[in-house]
């Protein structure tokens, strides 16, 4: 069965550090990829996407993501983290063609000021 | 700017009572999804629908049913509530076709809980 791996689920760090979360996904053919954002209180809302071309991809507030293919992976990256960036951060994953996407069990980011 | 409106924000409601969850989008999108999202699983599909009247059973359809008679709205029934049920219920929307690239549109979710 297809699935997306998130294997952190819980991330304490303090302003200023720097982060990333890992995801990996199961699908062989084309793929598209999703970072979603859920801050507290709030909807879920996207942070970046991958459909196709520069592996990298760069999102809103500083986050940027980098697309593995050899290593099936879609990792999420912020240089400096800061207080605000405290959320619930889901990957999710679908494949070419299909309209159903596939999300990882979320990674809860509590960062200290 | 897309909008998915969930009909309530709160809900509570007793063992064995039917429960509406209401979600209507704006942007004519032909996919619309319900997800429950619970602490340490993430979002688990309970249903989609890919056209009005059509539905299909997503990872967790057991206790749940749908509706979708008009393009814009997705309803989410429990047929009888039970405590295992209560959650945060998430509605979404995408654009569909072959050329589909857009990625899911949620509502600000409903809390239901059960008691």
């Amino acid at each position: 069965a297809q699935s997306v791996s998130q294997h952190n689920h819980h991330v304490i760090l303090s302003e200023a550090a720097s982060l990333e979360l890992g995801c990996n996904y199961s699908y062989g053919g084309t793929v598209n990829l999703f970072w979603y954002v859920q801050y507290p209180g709030q909807h879920l809302q996207l942070l970046l996407k991958y459909f196709s071309g520069d592996p990298l991809v760069k999102g809103i507030k500083g986050f940027e993501a980098e697309f593995i293919k050899s290593k099936f992976s879609f990792n999420l990256r912020k240089p400096s983290v800061q207080w605000s960036d405290t959320a619930e951060y889901f990957c999710a994953a679908l494949p070419g063609g299909s309209y159903i996407p596939t999300f990882g069990r979320g990674t809860s980011l509590i960062v200290h000021p | 700017d897309v909008k998915v409106t969930q009909s309530s924000r709160y809900l509570v409601k007793r063992t064995g009572e039917k429960v509406f969850l209401e979600c209507v989008q704006d942007m004519d999108h032909e996919n619309m999804f319900w997800y429950r999202q619970d602490p340490g699983l993430g979002l688990r599909l309970i249903y989609f629908s890919y056209d009005v009247k059509m539905k299909e059973k997503g990872d967790i359809p057991e206790g749940y049913s749908v509706s979708r008679e008009k393009k814009e709205r997705f309803s989410l029934i429990l047929e009888s509530a039970s405590t295992n049920q209560t959650s945060m219920y998430l509605c979404a929307s995408i654009q569909g076709g072959i050329s589909y690239n857009s990625p899911l549109h949620f509502g600000n979710g409903t809390r239901l809980t059960v008691t």
